[in-house]
């Protein structure tokens, strides 16, 4: 089975500008999970989605929203964008009944 | 407020040694615990899951346990090697927490030949 996929792989944006990024489960997990990471912060949980609903959400601006298509497939959004928002970017697939989260290579997210 | 510590922050040990890395968690109403490894820019890859009612876990050289009343896991790699050199994090999910995983700050290892 192929495993998560994220992209891009690497984005340069300018502070005000608008990114998106986009998530390819693994065949058959219904559920994206996204996270931030930065070396100040760590990993920081941004938002859940299955079956096309967000479950739950962390604790970050509403310049970050997201969303999942009917195939699973997942893109993140961040507008206005601030320096502060330069980071790693990384998505999850889990599976039903596992909760197993498997983890894609992230895409490096750079604001200047 | 649900918090997971890693201790210590970095380690250096020789190659052949055992690593023994440490997580605690401040909320026993965990469901599952994860620990992964993470290599320099790189995506994290999954190591071992422990569920809640499980003890331990292992895979190989790696061993995990799990201690929900001490809120405590411990994740054992044996016979270190060079190529374990990476940064190794744990993560919990809670009962209440769909989808998201609350991570450590990672134990960075370095093993040398």
């Amino acid at each position: 089975k192929a495993g998560v996929t994220q992209t891009p792989r690497y984005l340069i944006k300018t502070r005000g500008q608008q990114v998106t990024l986009s998530c390819s489960p693994i065949s058959g997990h219904r559920s994206v999970s996204w996270y931030q990471q930065t070396p100040g912060q760590g990993l920081q949980f941004l938002f859940e989605y299955f079956s096309e609903t967000q479950r739950n959400k962390g604790n970050f601006p509403g310049r970050f929203s997201g969303r999942q298509f009917s195939n699973s497939r997942s893109e993140m959004n961040v507008s206005t964008l601030e320096l502060g928002d330069s980071a790693l970017y990384l998505c999850a697939s889990t599976p039903l009944g596992d909760y197993e989260q498997y983890f894609g290579p992230g895409t490096r997210l750079t604001v200047t | 407020k649900q918090e997971v510590t890693q201790i210590p922050a970095a380690l250096s040990v020789p190659e052949g040694e055992n690593l023994v890395l440490n997580c605690s968690f401040t909320d026993s109403a965990i469901y599952n615990l994860q620990w992964f490894r993470q290599d320099p820019g790189k995506g994290l890859t999954s190591l071992l899951l422990i569920q809640s009612s499980q003890r331990e876990q292992t895979s190989g050289r790696l061993n995990a346990s799990l201690d929900k009343s001490s809120g405590r896991s411990t994740l054992y790699i044996a016979a270190s090697q060079p190529g374990d050199s990476a940064t190794y994090l744990c993560a919990v999910r809670y009962t209440d927490s769909w989808g998201k995983l609350q991570f450590g700050a990672g134990t960075q290892v370095v093993v040398t030949p």
